[in-house]
């Protein structure tokens, strides 16, 4: 069965420092795996996906995530926060347990604060 | 512009009086999908459809109703709403099946049933 952890629900860093959001995951088969972010009263946006193509991940606004098979994770990563990172991260897997449909389960998020 | 559009954004309501959320999406998706997210739980999936007239349930189906009758709509029904289906509703379309597949995110119905 599948399952997403997300292990920290905050991460607090201050402006130009490192970003590390973790996630680990369970699955039977061969997931696909995804990060969403979702800025305050918005909608959810892709920051980037794996799709079992190159096992480091790069995607918009700076971001890149590393899929490890061998530990299950898939963290994502900035090399410098900025202020307009500040949101709610969520980590997602989909794999096909069933012939026809690929489920898809969210993380419960991190929250994201960037201190000036 | 591509988007999924959700109606409405905003509603209050009393237990027991039926209400539809209405999504829809200009990109030709054949897959649409509702979700409602709660604080800690993340996004958890009610309904699914893969294409006009294919529907199933998602984890979180009991209380809910969804139909999909043409391709760029999949309202989201509640036939009696209970104030444990307060939350916030997100409708997701996608090219194909989610799998490897972005996911295109309506801004969100936020429902308080009291």
């Amino acid at each position: 069965a599948q399952s997403v952890t997300q292990l920290d629900s905050h991460v607090s860093v201050s402006e130009g420092t490192p970003v590390l959001l973790r996630c680990n995951y369970s699955s039977s088969y061969s997931p696909s795996l995804f990060w969403y972010v979702q800025h305050p009263n918005k909608g959810l946006q892709l920051l980037l996906k794996y799709t079992s193509a190159a096992t480091l991940v790069k995607g918009i606004n700076g971001f890149e995530a590393e899929f490890k098979k061998s530990e299950t994770s898939f963290h994502l990563t900035k090399p410098s926060a900025h202020m307009s990172d500040a949101a709610e991260y969520f980590c997602v897997v989909s794999d096909r347990e069933k012939t026809s449909y690929d489920k898809v389960i969210f993380g419960p998020g991190t929250s994201l604060s960037v201190i000036p | 512009e591509a988007q999924v559009t959700q109606n409405p954004r905003y509603l209050i309501t009393v237990t027991g009086k039926k209400l539809t959320v209405t999504c829809s999406q200009n990109m030709n998706h054949e897959y649409m999908s509702w979700y409602r997210q709660d604080p800690g739980l993340g996004l958890r999936q009610i309904y699914y459809s893969m294409n006009v007239e294919v529907t199933d349930k998602g984890d979180v189906p009991e209380g809910y109703k969804v139909s999909r009758k043409e391709k760029r709509n999949f309202p989201l029904i509640l036939e009696s709403p209970s104030p444990n289906q307060t939350s916030l509703y997100f409708c997701a379309s996608s090219t194909r099946g989610f799998g490897g597949n972005e996911q295109y995110f309506g801004p969100g119905t936020r429902l308080t049933v009291t």
